[in-house]
């Protein structure tokens, strides 16, 4: 079965830091762009960041870039998201998603993990 | 930053009803849009991609239009489990970028 599974979300004071985890199963991990989206309560989705399947481009929404960091180890199917400066308007729902083939969509999407950002 | 300009918000309907949301992109994009339904609580579920193909599973009264800069999502006979938020979303650039929403709620 295709899966994509985060983790790392939390309750951290602004100015803190987090690293969310999007571990991969059932695909081959390192022929996929892997997105990060976020949805904040009762908002709609944005979209944060994505990393290629070699990792050699990535990109970032201005509202995180400078900030938060994607990067990816395809020796454990796992893409991370390195959150830093954290601000009261990170806190969302945040999904990891995969690209269905080359950008087409994103046709797998994990649970979500919750960070609040809060003193 | 390319703009997605979906409407209506919100769209209420009965089952049975044929129904259209619209998403309009700032610039062109070709067909590098894609629709998603989400549920409350749930991730977004893929519908559409390149703007009129269905995605595996889906069922066919869910259908997607381009013309030029404007794309709809058609749902030809609504069923209860589509009462929902759908978003469009566009993929021609980074930053990617998605539409509003419409929440679909039953009339």
């Amino acid at each position: 079965e295709v899966q994509l599974l985060e983790s790392g979300g939390g309750l951290e004071q602004p100015g803190g830091s987090l690293r969310l985890s999007c571990a991969a199963s059932g695909f081959t991990f390192s022929s996929h762009v892997i997105n990060w989206v976020r949805q904040a309560p009762g908002k709609g989705l944005e979209w944060v960041s994505a990393i290629s399947g070699s990792g050699g481009s990535i990109y970032y929404a201005d509202s995180v870039k400078g900030r938060f960091t994607i990067s990816r180890d395809n020796s454990k199917n796992t893409v991370y998201l390195e959150m830093n400066s954290l601000r009261a308007e990170d806190t969302a729902v945040y999904y990891c998603a995969k690209d269905r083939s080359s950008g087409d969509g994103m046709d797998v999407w994990g649970q979500g993990t919750t960070v609040t950002v809060s003193s | 930053d390319i703009q997605m300009t979906q409407s209506p918000s919100t769209l209420s309907a009965s089952v049975g009803d044929r129904v259209t949301i619209t998403c309009r992109a700032s610039q062109n994009i070709n067909s590098w849009l894609a629709w998603y339904q989400q549920n409350p609580g749930k991730a977004p579920k893929l519908l559409i991609y390149e703007a009129s193909s269905l995605e595996s599973g889906v069922p066919s009264r869910f259908s997607g239009s381009r013309s030029g800069t404007e794309f709809t999502l058609t749902i030809s006979s609504l069923q209860p489990d589509d009462f929902a938020t759908y978003y469009c979303q566009q993929y021609d650039s980074y930053s990617l970028t998605f539409g509003q929403g419409t929440k679909l709620e039953i009339k």
